[in-house]
């Protein structure tokens, strides 16, 4: 079967830095992505990945290996609203997105 | 970048009555849509996935008699939940791609409770 595997909860400080990781099995791969889902809200788009190597947009980062079939999402001068569930989805062969369960980033003061 | 406007973002219902949701792509041309569902603290599921003029895709253990999916243009795709139940209470989002190889853009969602 396919299956995304994340931590259930990670907690950080403000300021500090903290990585995600996000590891796969799937019937193929078309892209890793990442969402970012604040409580009681839908997902908002952070990141895609296809090719291996990291891909840098603001604060935020996201790392791909294919060879590993793993990726990570790496946040830097964390802030209080960052805290939220960071979601990491895979592209099948199929093009459909299959999801992680989330993983809740609490962040301290 | 895309925006995928969700309507209504809450409505409350009673049961045995019908609730319809719409998804709308407002700058893009969607050739899919997705409809999801999620319960408290958990990931997504998806419920189903449509295409622009054909018959939604129900995943297993949807039912497709009580969930009705319409994708009549490439803008705009409906879910009605069918004499809805309490069990039916959620969050449903929906996203939509412009094409297969694409990212999903998602609705602001619709939290849905029975009563």
């Amino acid at each position: 079967g396919q299956n995304i595997d994340q931590p259930t909860e990670m907690t950080a400080t403000e300021g500090a830095i903290v990585q995600i990781n996000c590891t796969y099995q799937t019937s193929g791969f078309n892209g890793l992505f990442w969402y970012q889902q604040h409580a009681g809200e839908a997902p908002t788009f952070l990141s895609y990945n296809v090719l291996d190597g990291l891909e840098e947009t603001g604060r935020f980062s996201s790392f791909l290996s294919r060879s590993d079939s793993y990726g990570y999402l790496l946040l830097q001068e964390l802030q209080m609203k960052d805290s939220a569930s960071y979601l990491c989805a895979v592209m099948d062969s199929n093009y459909q997105l299959i999801w992680g369960a989330g993983t809740k980033l609490i962040i301290k003061p | 970048g895309a925006v995928v406007s969700q309507h209504p973002s809450r409505v409350i219902c009673k049961s045995g009555t019908s609730v319809k949701i719409e998804c709308r792509s407002l700058d893009f041309q969607a050739t899919t849509m997705f409809w999801y569902r999620q319960f408290p603290k958990q990931s997504l599921m998806l419920m189903a996935t449509s295409n622009e003029g054909s018959k939604a895709t129900y995943e297993q253990g949807v039912e497709k008699d009580k969930f009705l999916i319409n994708h009549a243009s490439l803008t705009l795709s409906t879910l009605t939940v069918t004499s809805a139940h309490p069990e039916d209470s959620s969050f449903y989002i929906c996203s939509a791609k412009r094409g297969p190889d694409t990212e999903a853009f998602f609705g602001q969602g619709t939290r849905l409770t029975v009563v």
